[in-house]
């Protein structure tokens, strides 16, 4: 079965600084896709990102970043120099590679991590 | 191009109700998941629609069922309502074939049961 795992329930830091959420997933698939989403208060899911099991490149986009390691089931989002804006929850989900239907299959997501960015 | 949608944004029903809930899918999207979020937690996948059939379930019970129309938009409907119904449902659509996972929400139906 598959599981995700956001030990940290809540963050609260003040603008400008670093800020690591950490991801932990279980799968028995050799073949899986990791995701992150946002979800600010209005409660729509953003996507950000989306990495498959072959690729560990680690991947910058902007002030956001993800470090994927297979080693310890790992898929780390990191923010730097944090803005107000930032302020979510945070979800890290993995998918299964899909069904022979061609259909894309469920997400799992984690718990979610509070994050607060104070001015 | 238009996103995903859903009708209501909010709902109140009393327990041992039924509540049907929409989603229409985004242009050229096939494929509806829907998903339950209770407050503080992730969404949990209830089942997915593929063409007009239910193509994988969830841990949920049959008083949760859905249909998909053949413009692929969707509705969920729960039967017998309980307190623990309480939560945000979020329906997302997705094309296919595409990537495994790739999915777009809509901003959610929160339904309270009292």
């Amino acid at each position: 079965a598959q599981k995700v795992t956001q030990a940290q329930t809540e963050i609260s830091v003040v603008e400008k600084e670093d800020v690591t959420l950490d991801c932990v997933y279980e799968t028995r698939d050799t073949t899986y896709y990791l995701f992150w989403y946002k979800q600010p208060p209005s409660g729509e899911l953003v996507f950000l990102i989306r990495r498959n099991s072959f690729d560990e490149q680690n991947e910058i986009s902007g002030r956001y970043s993800w470090n994927f390691q297979k080693s310890t089931s790992s898929f780390n989002f990191t923010i730097t120099a944090s803005q107000v804006v930032d302020s979510a929850v945070y979800f890290c989900a993995l998918s299964e590679a899909g069904n022979s239907g061609g259909s894309n299959y469920k997400l799992t997501f984690g718990k979610g991590t509070l994050l607060t960015v104070n001015p | 191009e238009t996103g995903v949608t859903q009708s209501p944004t909010h709902l109140i029903k009393t327990r041992g109700q039924q509540v049907t809930l929409r989603c229409s899918s985004q242009s050229g999207h096939n494929t509806v998941s829907w998903y339950q979020q209770a407050l503080g937690q992730g969404p949990q996948f209830i089942f997915q629609y593929y063409r007009e059939e239910e193509n994988g379930r969830g841990n949920f019970p049959p008083r949760f069922s859905g249909l998909q129309f053949p413009n692929y938009s969707s509705e969920l409907n729960v039967n017998a309502l309980e307190l623990d119904d309480s939560a945000l449902y979020l329906c997302a659509s997705s094309p296919s074939p595409g990537t495994p996972g790739e999915q777009y929400f809509g901003p959610g139906t929160r339904l309270t049961v009292t």
